[in-house]
């Protein structure tokens, strides 16, 4: 099935420091989600995201609705041991069919 | 809301066998989709309904799978016979349409299907 480029595909930081993740893909989206998935669970969202260049924090955590509407960013501040996991974005296309398309995944680990 | 609800979360069977996954959405939603996570292809949608009616189902691997939604509180996904490559997540999801453009989606916390 049809996914988003995501990356980088796997991270290992230290605790405190900064995450960037991004998503990119070739079609235009009307809404981008990113979810969080913790081992033996499903994801859970963390951000939805509605608007071209719109910009929403939950948190440590701030995402981006890319300008071009084919592009989406999240950022985790100053990340702590439980941040570990795998995050995914999502773009909702809703041109001919109403499908949420998934990123391929990052997974995040940080060390204390 | 109590959230996405699936049954079993774990089900360990044997090649042959006939499989039901169980959903029940939340509640007031009108999308239902199912999914397939395994490490090699990652997330992968199979199925979804709309008001209960299947919409799309070009994901759904081969016959052996079916799904059904008989009202707008129960969804089930069969698989039938089941083999081992059908070992894998499946999580139910669900999410409601606004007229603002405002729709989300919500996860279940998934089946884990060990096919022996």
């Amino acid at each position: 099935g049809q996914q988003l480029n995501q990356s980088p595909q796997s991270m290992f930081i230290q605790e405190g420091e900064d995450v960037s993740m991004n998503c990119t893909s070739s079609s235009i989206f009307n809404t981008w989600l990113w979810y969080k998935q913790e081992p033996g669970e499903g994801p859970v969202l963390l951000i939805a995201l509605y608007k071209a260049g719109e910009l929403t924090s939950n948190g440590r955590l701030t995402a981006q609705f890319g300008i071009t509407r084919k592009d989406s960013f999240l950022n985790i501040s100053a990340s702590i041991p439980s941040d570990v996991g795998i995050y995914f974005c999502a773009g909702l296309t809703t041109s001919g069919t109403y499908k949420y398309i998934f990123g391929t995944g990052t997974r995040l680990k940080v060390l204390a | 809301d109590a959230g996405v609800i699936q049954s079993p979360r774990h089900e360990v069977t044997e090649m042959g066998q006939e499989v039901t996954l169980r959903c029940k959405p939340i509640s007031g939603h009108d999308y239902l989709f199912w999914y397939r996570q395994t490490m090699m292809r990652g997330l992968e949608l199979l199925i979804y309904f709309n008001n209960n009616v299947p919409i799309d189902d070009s994901g759904m691997p081969e016959d052996r799978f079916s799904a059904k939604m008989p009202n707008a509180s129960f969804s089930t996904l069969k698989i039938q016979p089941s083999e081992p490559r059908d070992s894998a997540v499946y999580f139910c999801a669900s999410s409601a349409r606004t007229s603002r453009g405002r729709d989300t989606q919500y996860f279940g916390p998934g089946t884990r299907l060990t096919v022996l």
